[in-house]
């Protein structure tokens, strides 16, 4: 089974900050990997599917890259709607798989 | 407009049964993967399975940890997906999701619905 490695678990930033979420997978997985934000009694949200591929009406401030075994995502500069968990998401081969998650707080 | 509602969650005790359903409008049901996805209180997200679309023959995939307890199934007909879930454990306390999935790269999911939270307990 793949697994897929977060980090870091938790970050603190300040809006504006630039925030880079890392996503190791245990072994590759070509660029079957997608992102997800979720915020408190919402449904999560794709953001990002293909390693790097932006869904559409995301906004242009968030984007992916990698291929492989490891990927990241990427906001370009912090705003207060984002402040929210991040999970990875191989899907590459069964069972599917998540990150543990990355919640980004407020500094 | 794409809409998933899951209906049938409750409290059941432990090695209890529950059926959710997850009733799907607004795309071509029969086209597309559907997967469930759980997350337990204060845990993070968890895929629980998927059905296969029509072309797949519908055919199913589960994860370990619900492997011979869930059953995934779908009713095309009616534009439904269903997860039934027998000899249930208290650490399957989570909200279940139902989702769809489209094509590229793997199978992603793009529509969620809200959500039915499953509680067991005695």
């Amino acid at each position: 089974d793949i697994q897929l490695t977060q980090s870091p678990s938790f970050l603190s930033a300040s809006v504006g900050d630039r925030v880079t979420i890392t996503c190791r997978a245990s072994q590759g997985i070509s660029d079957f990997l997608a992102w997800y934000q979720e915020k408190p009694g919402k449904a999560p949200k794709l953001l990002i599917y293909a390693a790097s591929t932006l869904q559409s009406g995301v906004p242009s401030r968030f984007s992916g890259s990698g291929s492989g075994t490891e990927f990241t995502l990427t906001i370009s500069s912090l705003q207060p709607e984002d402040f929210a968990t991040y999970y990875c998401q191989q899907l590459n081969s069964y069972p599917l798989a998540f990150g543990g998650g990355t919640k980004v707080e407020i500094k | 407009e794409v809409q998933l509602v899951e209906s049938g969650g409750g409290l059941v005790q432990p090695g209890g049964s529950l059926r959710l359903s997850c009733a799907a409008s607004g795309f071509s049901f029969s086209d597309h993967h559907m997967d469930w996805v759980r997350q337990a209180p204060g845990k993070g997200l968890e895929w629980v399975g998927r059905s296969r679309n029509k072309a797949n023959s519908f055919s199913p995939e589960y994860a370990a940890s619900v492997k011979g307890r869930f059953t995934i199934s779908r009713d095309d007909s009616n534009n439904s997906l269903y997860l039934q879930m027998s000899s249930l454990r208290t650490e399957d306390t989570a909200v279940y999701y139902c989702t769809r999935a489209f094509y590229n790269s793997g199978w992603n999911s793009d529509f969620w619905g809200q959500g039915a939270l499953v509680t067991v307990s005695s």
